[in-house]
């Protein structure tokens, strides 16, 4: 079964420094979504694309994420600089049509770890 | 940001026995209704979702039971094994056409040998 790749698995670096992370989407799939979670809740969305195009990133810091899908096929999300409450896992998912009704497939995720 | 409230936090159950997470939401424009178990270490996956046109879905130990008038919709398992130990999300659309999902804040459920 087609999977949701992420990179790095693991990921610890200090407050202030930047960081990216990496996600491959199911191939086919046009929607992506950056989502995070701290430990002990829900998942919550941070960025969503259709293709190349942003839809919907208002959860998304702006003074300090980014994230891009250059060719919409893989993204990746960047955190610069990196504060002690980035720490959470970072979880790429995609669906086949973005749509109400559509499953959405994550990967395995980051884990982020500042110091 | 629409609200999700999901219960109990935390559920033990013993082997065989059932094991009820319940979810109320907020917007009942939507046709998608869908719970997700994480396990340790890994990314949710979808585990079994429903239609707001039918009241009930099983598959196999697995059934959502849905009310729509009381915006809730819950999980049951039934003969709950050690294997269903794990993270459970209801994650009602937060939007009509994106797709979005708004997690709850996930249920532990501990299945006792």
């Amino acid at each position: 079964e087609a999977e949701v790749a992420q990179s790095p698995r693991y990921k610890i670096t200090e407050k202030s420094q930047a960081v990216a992370f990496w996600c491959d989407p199911i191939s086919g799939h046009a929607t992506l979504y950056w989502y995070r979670q701290i430990l002990g809740q829900g998942p919550e969305l941070l960025v969503q694309f259709q293709d190349e195009s942003v839809v919907d990133d208002s959860q998304l810091p702006k003074d300090r994420f980014s994230a891009e899908r250059l060719k919409g096929v893989d993204s990746t999300l960047k955190i610069q600089p990196a504060e002690l409450g980035d720490s959470a896992m970072y979880l790429c998912a995609s669906s086949e049509q973005g749509a109400g009704n559509s499953p959405l497939h994550f990967g395995n995720g980051t884990r982020l770890t500042v110091t | 940001q629409q609200q999700v409230k999901q219960s109990p936090q935390s559920l033990i159950v013993q082997k065989g026995g059932i094991s009820i997470i319940n979810c109320a939401y907020e917007n009942t424009a939507f046709d998608y209704f869908p719970w997700y178990q994480q396990f340790p270490g890994k990314g949710p996956a979808l585990l079994i979702a429903i239609r707001p046109d039918v009241s009930e879905k099983k598959e196999g130990r697995f059934t959502i039971s849905f009310n729509k008038s009381a915006k809730q919709f819950s999980l049951h398992i039934m003969d709950s094994q050690p294997g269903d130990s794990a993270t459970y999300f209801c994650a009602p659309p937060g939007s009509s056409n994106t797709g979005k999902l708004i997690f709850g804040q996930g249920t532990t459920l501990q299945v006792k040998p």
